[in-house]
């Protein structure tokens, strides 16, 4: 069965980098987009963008660009997301999911909580 | 790009019917068949209700059905249960390979 197993929470202080790592399986890894989406404490979902296993080729929302940089290990069906220069304002629930078809989301890894404070 | 425009909130009692919208621009909703609706339950990750519109994916019960006109999609759940109750929050794909999420709809089961 497609699971998405994501890393484990973090706290970072502001201006910090977290690196939040998606392992995925029970598919063919290169065949089907990655999205990242996050969600703030009680707001709602944000697209953060997206890579394509097989090329690497990415593509970031406008607000995020320079600060977020996603990349993946296909040798072990694995996609990263970092994300630089944390504020507050990036505290959230960030979501790795597959993506099938045009822009529908099927699967949904489990969530990674990012704290930033001081 | 904003944000789809969604209700905060929608409401009904079991066995009826409510509608939520998700309004965006020429360049997401209405120029594209690509909608899509998620439902979440509190500390849950997100789960494919609609897509393409109106298609269902397997296993989500036909109480639940999408549509669109021009910038506005729709979702409606009819016959409503009390597991019903959750956030919707909608999603278009929007020009320049991008997705737009909506802000995301309250529905309470009285």
């Amino acid at each position: 069965q497609v699971q998405l197993v994501q890393s484990g929470a973090e706290v970072k202080k502001p201006g910090a980098s977290v690196k939040v790592s998606c392992k995925a399986s029970g598919y063919t890894f290169n065949d089907y987009y990655i999205q990242w989406v996050r969600q703030a404490p009680g707001q709602g979902l944000e697209w953060v963008g997206r890579i394509m296993p097989y090329s690497g080729d990415t593509r970031y929302v406008q607000k995020f660009q320079g600060r977020v940089t996603m990349t993946r290990d296909t040798s072990i069906s694995t996609v990263y997301m970092e994300l630089s220069s944390l504020t507050s304002d990036d505290t959230a629930v960030y979501y790795c999911a597959r993506r099938a078809g045009t822009a529908m989301i099927d699967y949904w890894g489990q969530g990674t909580l990012v704290t930033v404070s001081s | 790009q904003s944000a789809l425009t969604q209700p905060p909130s929608a409401s009904g009692s079991p066995g009826q019917s409510v509608t939520i919208s998700c309004t965006g621009t020429s360049s997401d909703v209405g120029g594209y068949k690509y909608v899509s609706w998620y439902q979440q339950h509190p500390g849950k990750a997100p789960k494919l209700m609609i897509y393409e519109v109106n298609k269902r994916p397997s296993g989500v019960p036909d109480r639940f059905s999408g549509s669109k006109s021009g910038n506005t999609a729709s979702l409606t759940v009819s016959g409503l249960q009390a597991e019903d109750e959750a956030d919707y929050f909608c999603s278009s794909y929007a020009a320049g390979d991008s997705v737009l999420f909506g802000g995301g709809t309250k529905l309470t089961v009285l």
